[in-house]
């Protein structure tokens, strides 16, 4: 166990379905990461926040995505209108800052049939 | 071709042998990752490099920053280190890492 935990592990959604994944943090962390992984690959960025702050978004995070920090602490990804190619594993990280050790979740699969 | 290159991508060896990965990247970084991945999808942070070798146990991990390369070193290896092995890299200095697509480690008894 990392610290970090995300809810919830498994996600089974139809097609057009909205779905919201949470990440809880490490509580003292200020910056917190949403990365995707899909089958056989290395995860890909998607967000970062920096406190409440969202400070950058990958290109990746279509307008169907959208990320929230509220108050700094936990943080939700919600998929709007799901499609079969959001099918991937959602991954959460979280660190002191630049120079820190990253800890990452146990990930959130999606599965859009 | 990927920012991030890792080989080889399949490893299988036996118990005892020292493991090599490697880590080849193509951009100006401000740190490298080694991170372990076992089946269900967690992630373990094993070494942040920005410069030099670190050790930890049986792990060591270098970098030539003039050569963009990276290796991680299992010595003795053991059955409980078959895992997957990615290295990423921290190109803007926010640790909005870019990864390699890793390499499937599997040490036999």
């Amino acid at each position: 166990d990392t610290g970090v935990s995300q809810d919830p592990r498994h996600k089974i959604t139809k097609r057009g379905q909205n779905v919201t994944f949470r990440c809880d943090p490490i509580s003292e962390h200020n910056r917190l990461y949403w990365y995707r992984q899909t089958l056989g690959q290395g995860p890909e960025f998607l967000t970062y926040f920096q406190n409440e702050a969202q400070l950058e978004k990958s290109r990746l995070l279509s307008d169907r995505f959208s990320a929230e920090r509220p108050k700094g602490s936990f943080s939700t990804l919600e998929i709007q209108r799901t499609e079969q190619g959001d099918s991937a594993m959602y991954l959460c990280a979280s660190s002191l800052g630049w120079g820190w050790e990253l800890f990452f979740g146990e990930g959130s699969r999606l599965t859009v049939l | 071709k990927n920012e991030v290159e890792q080989s080889p991508q399949n490893l299988t060896a036996q118990e005892g042998e020292f493991i090599t990965i490697n880590c080849s990247y193509s951009v100006g970084i401000s740190a490298l990752h080694w991170l372990q991945q076992h089946p269900g999808g967690g992630i373990v942070s094993l070494f942040m490099l920005s410069s030099g070798k670190k050790k930890h146990g049986r792990l060591i991990a270098t970098i030539n920053i003039q050569e963009k390369h990276s290796s991680l070193h299992i010595t003795a290896s053991h059955p409980r280190d078959s895992a997957v092995y990615i290295c990423a890299v921290d190109v803007g200095g926010a640790q909005k890492l870019v990864f390699g697509q890793g390499t499937r480690l599997t040490i036999n008894p």
